[in-house]
């Protein structure tokens, strides 16, 4: 079952802050957080592991609630290079390794 | 440079003829995973491995085959294409070691008529 992100889309003016949510109804072992441009792959923006663990991008947070099972991505000072689709990815983990199961995205663009 | 590479990056081709993508990483990853990426349904895992000889069904693995027989590779195989397969399809690569972080392979379009 996908994770479900929210909002759906967001527009802000460059300097704005915003925050996407991520929602699952599995236990998890991890949400990872990505960002794609038009025509381009998906790039790795954070990891939030299961005991409070993170690893990321400087500019980049997030936080993980476990006992929700809910991921937050907070996007500050926003800049135009932020635009694009964010995604979350929850994963669980497997005997043939890390099963993810993305979110269906979350459209931000950011305008001057 | 640390990088995945998929081939082909385009691929037109018709019902019933078996294909193959391939997928290469240099970065020693023990994970990687192949995703499929259409219009309102975000991405989706189709396969994954943890290493070689060991692969697991990911959410939507009907109609597609993979193998890890090297570390370094991860095809991904299409026996009898069907036109509900049209998409794009990524490749990841991964590892626990450090920072955590997947990589992408550029995309590989595929068009079945």
């Amino acid at each position: 079952q996908q994770p479900v992100q929210s909002p759906q889309a967001v527009i802000l003016r460059e300097g704005e802050d915003a925050v996407i949510n991520c929602s699952s109804s599995k236990a998890l072992y991890s949400v990872h957080w990505y960002r794609q441009k038009h025509g381009e792959a998906p790039v790795f923006l954070m990891i939030l592991l299961k005991g409070g663990e993170q690893k990321g991008h400087e500019k980049i947070s997030a936080s993980f609630n476990e006992k929700k099972q809910q991921s937050s991505l907070y996007l500050t000072a926003s800049q135009l290079s932020y635009s694009g689709t964010y995604f979350c990815g929850t994963e669980k983990i497997t005997g043939g390794g890390n099963k993810l199961t993305f979110g269906t995205g979350t459209q931000l663009k950011v305008e001057l | 440079e640390a990088q995945v590479t998929q081939n082909p990056r385009y691929l037109i081709t018709v019902t019933g003829k078996k294909l193959t993508v391939t997928c290469s990483q240099n970065m020693n990853h023990e994970y990687m995973s192949w995703y499929r990426q259409d219009p309102g349904l975000g991405l989706r895992q189709i396969y994954y491995s943890m290493n070689v000889e060991v692969t697991d069904k990911g959410d939507v693995p009907e109609g597609y085959k993979v193998s890890r027989k090297e570390k370094r590779n991860f095809p991904l195989i299409l026996e009898s294409p069907s036109p509900n397969q049209t998409s794009l399809y990524f490749c990841a690569s991964f590892t626990r070691d450090r920072a955590y972080e997947q990589y992408f392979g550029p995309g590989t379009r595929l068009t079945v008529t």
